[in-house]
């Protein structure tokens, strides 16, 4: 099973439109970390969550994690084809901290001028 | 830039050659990983390496093993190459837990 999914799974939006992904758990997120990768690419760091009702925003994107930290959303606001890609959510669910993280399939977007 | 670099970028070859991975980083960073990238299958880790000598199996570890003689270099190797294998390969490093891990470029493999 799954221990991270995301959704939707792929989006094709206009230019300009504002789009939420989500990544969600059934277990707590200790760490909830976004990446963001182009094709042929490696992964890119975006933001990272630690605490419940935490967000994040860098340029258009803003990244939250709920108070419960089992879902995280990140929300990219006038969306450009430089924000095309996959983004990929990575978790860490040791309270301690673990070595090993757990990532979610990704969500590609497409962004059509 | 993280300071990691994989090579080679591209390599193509046969069902049952060696094949060694190479991931090569500046910045003295603790732990080092392998992990596959498969469409439908997301990023999965093959191996990872927590100090020099020190290495743990992730969860596709079969058919692939791992060293890391000095911290900055990290080595796949696939002793016997198979078609199941094909696939992009990205190596991570991180600094201390809690820390995000930051990705090299990848490394397309194709075994024919």
């Amino acid at each position: 099973s799954q221990e991270l999914e995301q959704s939707p799974q792929s989006l094709i939006v206009q230019e300009g439109k504002n789009l939420t992904i989500n990544c969600t758990s059934s277990k707590t997120l200790y760490g909830l970390y976004w990446y963001k990768q182009k094709y042929g690419e490696g992964l890119i760091f975006l933001m990272m969550l630690q605490k419940g009702g935490e967000e994040k925003s860098h340029e258009k994107i803003t990244a939250k994690l709920d108070e419960k930290k089992q879902q995280s959303s990140l929300h990219i606001t006038a969306s450009q084809p430089s924000h095309a890609g996959i983004y990929l959510c990575g978790a860490d669910m040791d309270q301690g901290g673990s070595e090993k993280l757990v990532f979610g399939k990704g969500m590609k977007l497409t962004v059509n001028p | 830039d993280a300071g990691i670099t994989q090579s080679p970028r591209h390599k193509v070859t046969e069902t049952g050659t060696p094949v060694t991975l190479r991931c090569h980083q500046t910045e003295n960073h603790r732990y080092m990983y392998w992990y596959r990238q498969d469409p439908g299958h997301g990023l999965r880790l093959i191996h990872y390496s927590y100090g020099v000598k020190d290495t743990d199996k992730g969860e596709v570890s079969d058919g692939y093993s791992v060293s890391r003689s000095k911290t900055e270099d990290f080595l796949l190797t696939l002793e016997s190459a198979t078609s199941s294998q094909t696939s992009v390969y990205f190596c991570a490093v991180q600094g201390t837990l809690r820390r995000p891990q930051h990705f090299g470029d990848g490394t397309r493999l194709s075994i024919l």
